[in-house]
């Protein structure tokens, strides 16, 4: 399995500033999705990082308002910009399982980010 | 609109007895399901799969069964164990988007000792 590792692991942000998320692998990926998990509601794809390439957004979800770095294949960044209290969420990296795994659904994922916009 | 349910927020069980989660889904283009565990300040835990082919998979105490005309399955733990209380998301992955999970909202199980 693989391992993940996200900072921050929480963070108090004011309203309309911007903050980045960090997610280091320990094995090299190609494709790394970051999701998000508001208050009480389930967990959110917002896109999926390729490396060497433009991130895939889900609908609803803008480049402007979540800009993602993949410069390697073991590191991503996600940035949430101009913040406003409904982006109040926990923001989790995630991985495949490794070349062996021929489903799609054996995500592992870091610990998440818990940001509390105000 | 919820694509993936779980109607139950909350369930408590008394250690030993048997747990039962529940999840229903509307898209039929789902073929392959995943139960997720997680705990607080930890990221989701993969804990068993099923593909649509199938109607059952085990895996020790874990058993989830998939209901394909009802568009429902359900997570069996048995027996249930205080170290077995999180929150349990159920997933499915659409055929034809390869990489992408769509999932439930969870259910917090807490098992009594």
């Amino acid at each position: 399995s693989a391992v993940i590792s996200q900072k921050p692991s929480r963070d108090i942000c004011q309203r309309g500033t911007s903050l980045t998320i960090q997610c280091q692998v320990d094995s090299q990926v190609t494709m790394m999705f970051w999701y998000r998990q508001q208050p009480g509601q389930s967990l959110t794809l917002i896109a999926t990082a390729n490396q060497g390439s433009e991130a895939t957004y889900e609908s609803g979800f803008v480049i402007d308002k979540f800009p993602i770095s993949r410069p390697n294949l073991t590191f991503s960044t996600l940035t949430v910009s101009n913040m406003s209290p409904e982006d109040s969420s926990i923001y989790l990296c995630s991985v495949r399982g490794g070349p062996w795994t021929t489903q799609t659904g054996e995500l592992f994922f870091g610990e998440g980010s818990r940001l509390t916009v105000l | 609109d919820q694509q993936v349910k779980q109607n139950s927020p909350s369930l408590s069980v008394q250690e030993g007895r048997i747990s039962i989660l529940n999840c229903d889904y509307t898209n039929s283009m789902f073929d392959y399901f995943l139960w997720y565990k997680k705990y607080p300040a930890e990221g989701p835990t993969f804990l068993i799969s099923i593909s649509s082919i199938k109607d059952k998979n085990e895996d020790g105490r874990f058993t989830v069964f998939l209901n394909k005309s009802a568009k429902h399955l359900s997570l069996h733990i048995v027996p249930s164990q205080p170290g077995d209380s999180a929150v349990y998301f159920c997933a499915a992955s659409p055929k034809e988007y390869g990489n992408k999970l769509v999932f439930g909202a969870g259910t917090i199980l807490r098992v009594k000792s």
